[in-house]
């Protein structure tokens, strides 16, 4: 069955520094990847998506990701962290049919940014 | 486009009493998902419709829990009647054919007492 593992449940990182959360899946086909940004009090928003192709994504907010088959992994980077990336962040994992549109949701990681 | 549109936002609720939770997919999407939010249990899929027609609802806890999509534009989640432990951040999502892109509304936060 799939499944999405999120190692890291709280990280900490000052502003200005470099961010890497880290996603691993467990899919048997050739999986549709996702990374979401939950603000407090509000829904998720997309920051990326990975289908095919170029297996480095960029996204929104500044936001990249890397698709790694052989890891089966899928982290989110961030150059240069803004105190306004505080927030929690899932990665999800969805069927490759495009007849499902089902989504597995890690667990999430929480965010904090230092001054 | 509005997005994905949830009401009520917040609903309180005493124990035994129905809730129903409402939802209008994006204009042009055709999956529409029902996730339930909690601190135990992260993210966790109710039930999805396709074209109107549930998939799969193996992720409904319960026969308290029943989800309808009468037409393209409008489904509800319902729970009669509802316990202390249904309190959560129920999420409804759409998604365009191909699954291109998901959109989450905003989220109704229940409490039930």
């Amino acid at each position: 069955a799939q499944s999405v593992t999120q190692p890291d449940i709280h990280i900490t990182v000052s502003e200005g520094a470099s961010l890497e959360l880290r996603c691993n899946y467990s899919y048997g086909a050739t999986p549709y990847l996702f990374w979401y940004v939950q603000s407090p009090g509000q829904g998720l928003q997309l920051l990326l998506k990975y289908f095919s192709g170029d297996t480095l994504v960029q996204g929104i907010k500044g936001f990249e990701a890397e698709f790694k088959r052989s890891q089966s992994s899928f982290n989110l980077r961030k150059p240069s962290v803004h105190w306004s990336d505080a927030a929690e962040y899932f990665c999800a994992v969805g069927h490759g049919s495009s007849n499902t549109g089902k989504l597995i949701f890690g667990q999430g990681t929480t965010l904090q940014v230092k001054p | 486009d509005a997005g994905v549109i949830q009401s009520p936002r917040h609903e309180v609720t005493e124990m035994g009493q129905e809730v129903t939770l409402r939802c209008k997919p994006i204009s042009g999407h055709n999956s529409l998902f029902w996730y339930r939010q909690t601190m135990m249990r992260g993210l966790e899929l109710l039930i999805y419709f396709n074209n109107n027609v549930p998939i799969d609802d193996s992720g409904m806890p319960e026969d308290r829990f029943s989800a309808k999509m009468p037409n393209a534009s409008f489904s509800t989640l319902k729970i009669q009647p509802s316990e202390p432990r249904d309190s959560a951040v129920y999420f409804c999502a759409s998604s365009s054919p191909g699954q291109t892109r998901m959109d989450f509304g905003p989220g109704t936060r229940l409490t039930v007492t």
